[in-house]
């Protein structure tokens, strides 16, 4: 069983809709969560990151958090065909803080169609 | 977020050839790591550059193959040595900030070996 694990998609959505993407993972350990987007030919950009087990919100995203499922989710509000990339869920076990490192998902390719 | 830049930004290489990648950050960091990204893939950790002493490599990667410096706090090198055409990929830096638990990626340094 991989440590992160994400539905490669790729995923189709028309414009406006919500978009939502979904990472499981491993260790329970892992206390610290990242979502990062990855357009075509470009390095990967930090867009969200949860700790708390909950919801978090930032304009059109919004990441849900459930340790006890082992669960991470990016929802994505009204999309835009400029949010089509691959996004890379991320996990880091240990504290915020801590010097542990990132175990990457696989990606999952979002298009968003006009 | 910390500002990353990376030379070379892209190389075309010689088989039996080595080639070094820089990795500045405009601030102090306390992590740096060195990934690779190969056509379609999700990112592979090569190693964490430890500021003035051995980097520590994962698992298939080797310090012969990968030698890695980092003098200070804001520099690192990765040095890709006797490449084949199997070493084509993106590399790329990514550091974590002081006081911060959130991780960045350079521009990265694309390479084909022919």
């Amino acid at each position: 069983q991989k440590e992160v694990e994400q539905n490669s998609g790729p995923l189709s959505v028309p414009e406006g809709a919500i978009a939502s993407l979904n990472c499981t993972y491993s260790d329970r350990g892992s206390q610290s969560f990242f979502w990062y987007r990855q357009y075509s030919g470009k390095s990967p950009e930090l867009i969200m990151f949860i700790y708390s087990n909950g919801d978090k919100e930032d304009g059109r995203f919004t990441a849900q958090l459930n340790k006890a499922s082992q669960y991470v989710s990016l929802l994505i509000r009204d999309s835009q065909p400029s949010d089509s990339a691959t996004y890379l869920c991320a996990v880091k076990g240990g504290p915020p803080g801590s010097a542990r490192q990132l175990t990457f998902g696989s990606g999952t390719q979002l298009t968003v169609l006009p | 977020s910390a500002v990353i830049s990376q030379k070379p930004s892209r190389d075309i290489c010689q088989r039996g050839t080595s080639l070094t990648i820089q990795c500045q950050v405009d601030s102090q960091v306390t992590m740096m790591f060195w990934y690779r990204q190969q056509p379609g893939q999700s990112l592979t950790l090569i190693a964490t550059a430890n500021q003035g002493s051995e980097a520590t490599y994962e698992s298939g990667f080797v310090i012969d193959k990968f030698p890695i410096s980092r003098p200070n706090l804001t520099f690192s090198t990765l040095t890709v040595s006797n490449m084949s055409p199997e070493d084509s990929s993106i590399y790329l830096c990514s550091v974590v900030g002081l006081a911060s638990n959130e991780q960045f990626f350079g521009p990265g340094t694309r390479l084909t070996v022919l």
